[in-house]
């Protein structure tokens, strides 16, 4: 069973307006959050983390939100870029552990 | 910067065959993944290493086996290939340094492989 789950598939957006990627977790031991992005033809590169003892993570255009209660987190993405179009997949581990579980990932499509 | 090199892009193999898929990093990194990627499941860990000549099991080890004999290099053996290991093998390096064991990941481009 997935511990990690994106339940958007996709989402398509307007160039300059704000994306928004969301991501569940189910098990409560994990407490660091990672995003990535990922180009057709090459591997995921990481963009941003988050732990738990932080709430929000920003750097540059992309902020992470990260709810524990709700066992959720978000990706924001402002102003959205055509370069923005790419697979991202939210992962997550406790902060102990060499393992990182991922999301099946969210396809952003960015229209010019 | 990081370099993690998978030696195919592509492979195309018959069922029951032995499959090797090799991955070399160049940034004296301890540990070493493999995932494979499939549409709607995100990646999924088959094995990692976490030093030369030490490997432990990931999520979905079963048919495969790995390789690590050189802090380098990280190879991923499919023992007996079966249609339903058809997918892209991505293998990921990382240091182990100040960061927590969870740093992020170096991955290489990936490696198709469909077995028919």
């Amino acid at each position: 069973d997935q511990q990690v789950k994106q339940n958007s598939p996709s989402l398509s957006v307007q160039e300059g307006r704000i994306s928004i990627l969301n991501c569940d977790y189910t098990n409560s031991m994990f407490d660091y959050f990672l995003w990535y992005k990922k180009y057709p033809a090459e591997g995921p590169t990481f963009l941003i983390s988050i732990s738990s003892i932080k709430d929000k993570n920003e750097d540059g255009r992309f902020t992470v939100f990260l709810n524990k209660s709700a066992k959720h987190l978000s990706l924001h993405i402002v102003p959205s870029q055509p370069g923005d179009s790419a697979v991202y997949f939210c992962a997550a581990s406790p902060s102990n552990d060499y393992k990182l579980s991922f999301g099946a990932g969210t396809t952003v499509t960015v229209r010019a | 910067d990081v370099k993690v090199t998978q030696s195919s892009r592509y492979l195309v193999k018959r069922t029951g065959e032995k499959v090797f898929l090799e991955c070399v990093q160049d940034m004296d990194h301890e540990n070493m993944f493999w995932y494979r990627q499939d549409p709607g499941l995100g990646l999924r860990l088959i094995y990692f290493s976490y030093d030369v000549k030490m490997k432990e099991k990931g999520d979905i080890p079963e048919g495969y086996s790995v390789s690590r004999e050189k802090k380098e290099r990280f190879s991923l053996i499919l023992e007996s290939a079966s249609t339903n290991q058809t997918s892209m093998y991505l293998c990921a390096s990382r240091g182990v340094g100040a960061g927590p064991p969870n740093s992020p990941l170096h991955f290489g481009n990936g490696t198709r492989l469909t077995v028919t």
